[in-house]
């Protein structure tokens, strides 16, 4: 069953700031990787998506990363700005079957 | 081109009630999913169908029954809600074979159960 983490669950940093946000998985079979952008009271947005053929995928500032070997995704953020805001959860495909990480909740403040 | 649209957004329910949750999507997607997101919990898988007249176990499927009779709907029910069964229930819905494989989500239905 996979199994997937997100650290750290909350993290506040200045505008213009980068930043990386981590996803761990346990099973390596993985199909593909997705990262969604949650706001309070709304549903989940798709970001970006990896096939497990892939290594990473580029979306203007997001750049999100897969290594299956080690079992880790990240998902970098460059010039981070205040409507970054949200929670961020990258989940793991395998076998009809998607898992979620808990998320991590990003503040940026101006 | 509405996306993935659940019905209703807000529902209050007694211990024993039942009720119907509606998920629609206009995308031709095959593949559909019901999940519910509770605090600290993240999104936990409750059925899944993969097209027109199919369903499957999710993670959590105890207390939950659904139908795809149509390749655009896919109905969760709740026979005797219980407690437990208040969360926030997200719809989702993705085609197949490469970027198709994005998973577009409804904005979800909060049930309170008392």
């Amino acid at each position: 069953k996979q199994e997937v983490t997100q650290i750290p669950a909350a993290l506040s940093v200045p505008e213009g700031e980068n930043l990386v946000l981590n996803c761990s998985f346990t099973d390596s079979a993985i199909y593909n990787l997705q990262w969604f952008r949650q706001d309070p009271g709304k549903g989940l947005t798709s970001l970006l998506l990896i096939q497990s053929s892939q290594r990473e995928q580029t979306s203007g500032r997001l750049n999100a990363s897969l290594d299956k070997s080690s079992g880790r995704s990240t998902l970098y953020i460059a010039a981070s700005q205040p409507g970054d805001s949200a929670t961020y959860l990258c989940a793991g495909y395998n076998n009809n079957d998607m898992r979620f990480g808990a998320g991590t909740r990003l503040t940026v403040k101006p | 081109n509405a996306g993935v649209t659940q019905t209703p957004k807000f529902r209050v329910l007694k211990t024993g009630q039942s009720m119907t949750l509606l998920c629609a999507q206009d995308m031709n997607h095959e593949y559909m999913y019901w999940y519910r997101q509770d605090p600290g919990m993240g999104l936990r898988l409750i059925h899944y169908s993969v097209g027109e007249g199919t369903t499957a176990k999710g993670e959590v499927p105890d207390g939950y029954n659904v139908s795809r009779l149509k390749k655009q709907n896919f109905l969760l029910g709740l026979e005797s809600a219980a407690p437990s069964q208040t969360s926030v229930y997200f719809c989702a819905s993705r085609g197949t074979g490469g970027l198709n494989e994005k998973l577009f989500f409804g904005s979800g239905t909060q049930l309170s159960v008392l």
